[in-house]
């Protein structure tokens, strides 16, 4: 079935780090991609999304490009900050519906 | 303000015995839906509905049912909860399912955590 492979977490960095989040799925059909952020207590965000090959979501400092030959979605950050502490799901669109990957937990120790 | 409202935010049940997560959205969404998070998993859905009086099997709907009289509201049932169904549920809407449009996302309620014993 159409399923999301996301990175193992927990994730540490440090503050101004560099961050990515690796993020692949599985290649039927041509889904739309989306990374969505849960901060602690709430519920999820949309981050960022692409809707077809070679786009590049972007939002907040963080990217992320739709990688076709890869089956790919991985997001990226140049410098992350303290307030980036969060959990983070990558996600692809299966006809009427949207599967979630297992979720990445990300801390930033000042 | 634009919102998914999930009623109660805890919940602490025993096996057996029947309860109602309710969800509404003022936003005019015709898309909703419900997940259950659980570690390890991620979200997963239970169950979604593309309109009024229409609703259709996620991945893990046993133990649930839904309705969708309504379209701002959307309530979660479990019959008889047992305890594999302690979980952090969400429910979310959208405002079509067609994810593709540019203006198209998925807005989460705050969360319902249950505690089935």
């Amino acid at each position: 079935g159409n399923s999301v492979t996301q990175m193992e977490g927990p994730v540490t960095l440090s503050e101004e780090a560099f961050l990515t989040i690796n993020c692949t799925y599985t290649a039927t059909g041509y889904p739309s991609l989306f990374w969505y952020v849960q901060y602690p207590g709430e519920g999820l965000q949309l981050l960022l999304k692409a809707t077809k090959a070679d786009d590049k979501g972007s939002n907040k400092g963080f990217e992320a490009t739709y990688r076709k030959e890869t089956t790919s979605f991985h997001l990226e950050k140049g410098s992350v900050q303290v307030s980036d502490s969060a959990v983070y799901f990558c996600a692809r669109t299966s006809g009427s519906r949207l599967t979630f990957g297992e979720g990445t937990q990300l801390t930033v120790n000042p | 303000e634009a919102q998914v409202t999930q009623n109660p935010r805890y919940l602490i049940t025993v096996t057996g015995k029947k309860l109602t997560v309710t969800c509404s959205q003022n936003m005019n969404h015709e898309y909703m839906s419900w997940y259950r998070q659980d570690p390890g998993l991620g979200l997963r859905q239970i169950y979604y509905s593309m309109n009024v009086e229409v609703t259709d099997k996620g991945d893990v709907p046993e133990g649930y049912k839904v309705s969708r009289k309504e379209k701002r509201n959307f309530p979660l049932i479990l019959e008889s909860p047992s305890p594999n169904q302690t979980s952090l549920y969400f429910c979310a809407s959208s405002l079509f399912s067609g994810w593709d449009r540019a203006n198209t996302e998925a807005f989460f309620g705050q969360g319902t955590r249950l505690t089935v014993v």
